[in-house]
């Protein structure tokens, strides 16, 4: 049975660092046909892909956010990382992560159940 | 503002079959397959659709998509109350934009 959970704060204060962190269960983040990312999700407003990384450590950024988030895994604890430094209120929102499926293809077909993050002083 | 562009809103009453547009481009729908997602009411995205017309274990045959060019369509079928959510698009895409862009939603209404 595959699991993603995001775990991490719920507030944060203007110009802190957000670190969230993803735990999986039922696969290997070292399975080369698999890889993770993070997706956020503003109140009321559309999803917005962050950044992945897989099995082989290759990892990509959203070009607008790219000079302030930094993802990571460590495959021992089944863990990936996100960090995200600067946060600002309209970085409020639902972050979700998800297992990536590499076939000739690729697809988000696990999702966490999200964690709500709110950025105020 | 969304790379793919979804019309915000689709209705239809029960038994009828709808149809959620999808426009990208050539660097994303024009060259890579499109996945589709559904996000109930207060719950995470599940995906619906993967590689253009495919379906997860357990989804109803009822949804079915399509891709032609740089759009694509999601198709259900005997619409259920159920069914009321909202509904993205994603595909990988080779420009800048990417790698991964997003519809901005639809939310599906049933009457």
């Amino acid at each position: 049975q595959v699991t993603l959970k995001e775990s991490g704060p719920v507030l944060v204060k203007p110009t802190e660092t957000l670190t969230l962190t993803c735990t999986v269960s039922g696969f290997s983040l070292s399975n080369a046909r698999m890889g993770v990312s993070w997706i956020r999700q503003p109140p009321g407003k559309a999803l917005e892909w962050l950044a992945h990384i897989f099995s082989n450590d290759e990892k990509s950024y959203s070009t607008s956010l790219k000079s302030r988030l930094t993802i990571s895994k460590d495959t021992s604890k089944s863990q990936v990382v996100l960090t995200m430094t600067n946060m600002d209120p309209v970085d409020t929102a639902t972050y979700y992560c998800a297992r990536i499926t590499v076939t000739t293809e690729y697809y988000f077909d696990y999702w966490g159940q999200g964690t709500l993050v709110t950025v105020s002083s | 503002q969304s790379v793919l562009t979804q019309p915000p809103s689709a209705s239809g009453t029960p038994g009828q079959r709808v149809t959620i547009s999808c426009s990208g481009s050539s660097s994303n729908i024009g060259s890579n397959t499109v996945n589709w997602y559904q996000q109930l009411p207060g719950t995470a995205p599940k995906l619906l659709i993967y590689s253009n017309n495919q379906r997860p274990s357990g989804v109803p045959d009822r949804f079915s998509g399509s891709k032609s060019g740089t759009s694509a369509s999601l198709a259900i079928s005997g619409l259920q109350s159920e069914d009321e959510a909202d509904y993205y698009c994603a595909a990988w895409d080779d420009s800048l934009n990417g790698p991964w862009v997003f519809g901005g939603g639809t939310k599906l209404t049933v009457l």
